[in-house]
């Protein structure tokens, strides 16, 4: 089955105990991205990558590090995690191509920074 | 900067009954739209993507139509049922913007009551 896989799905930390989420795609994608999702303010994109060793910021990377070592694995690392990034974390993967298609989500992180 | 808007924020309507949900554009210069649908811990679903250079795409009981000039784009379900209770998002990516990277509304939260 196609899909793009988040762990863990929900986590309960403290400010400073650096973190990674992992995100994990099985459809051979070259796109790979993070979105988080809070309340009224829609999703934001905050790192993306086009393809193995190639990642950039998207809108708010501010606290976030990124690495894609692997074409399917795209984690994401908090160093030093604040109360501020709490939310609710997507990963999303899609195809690289002429005309651009539709992206595929993962069921999204829950984390709760104390 | 680009602002996508979807109002109402909830919506709540009898089984059967057809859906509108609206998103607005403050920037008409867009590459495509999306619409989603987003179940509780199960991530995003996209539903109808369309090409700035379309009119509308249809899905089954599903379709959106798209308005560049005006800045808007309407998703139509026709004859909805319980199923389709859900938050659906709308989301735009910008001409001249990386690949991939979307900027979504807030959301819709619709109820189909039976």
């Amino acid at each position: 089955e196609a899909q793009v896989t988040q762990n863990p799905r929900y986590l309960i930390t403290v400010t400073g105990k650096k973190l990674t989420v992992t995100c994990s795609q099985n459809m051979n994608h070259e796109y790979m991205s993070w979105y988080r999702q809070d309340p009224g303010l829609g999703l934001r994109q905050i790192y993306y990558s086009m393809n193995v060793e190639v990642t950039d910021k998207g809108d708010v990377p501010e606290g976030y590090k990124v690495s894609r070592k692997e074409k399917r694995n795209f984690p994401l690392i908090l160093e030093s995690p604040s109360p501020n990034q709490t939310s609710l974390y997507f990963c999303a993967s899609s195809f690289l191509g002429t005309e651009e298609g539709t992206q595929y989500f993962g069921p999204g992180t829950r984390l709760l920074v104390l | 900067k680009q602002e996508v808007t979807q109002i109402p924020a909830a919506l709540s309507v009898p089984e059967g009954e057809n859906l509108v949900l609206n998103c607005s554009f403050t920037d008409s210069a867009i590459y495509n739209l999306q619409w989603f649908r987003q179940d509780p811990g199960k991530g995003l679903t996209s539903l109808l993507l369309i090409q700035s250079s379309q009119r509308e795409q249809t899905s089954g009981r599903l379709n959106a139509s798209l308005d560049k000039s005006s800045g808007r784009s309407t998703l139509y379900i026709a004859a909805s049922q319980p199923g389709d209770s859900a938050t659906y998002l709308c989301a735009v990516r910008l001409e001249g913007d990386s690949w991939g990277k979307l900027q979504f509304g807030a959301g819709t939260q619709v109820v189909v009551t039976p």
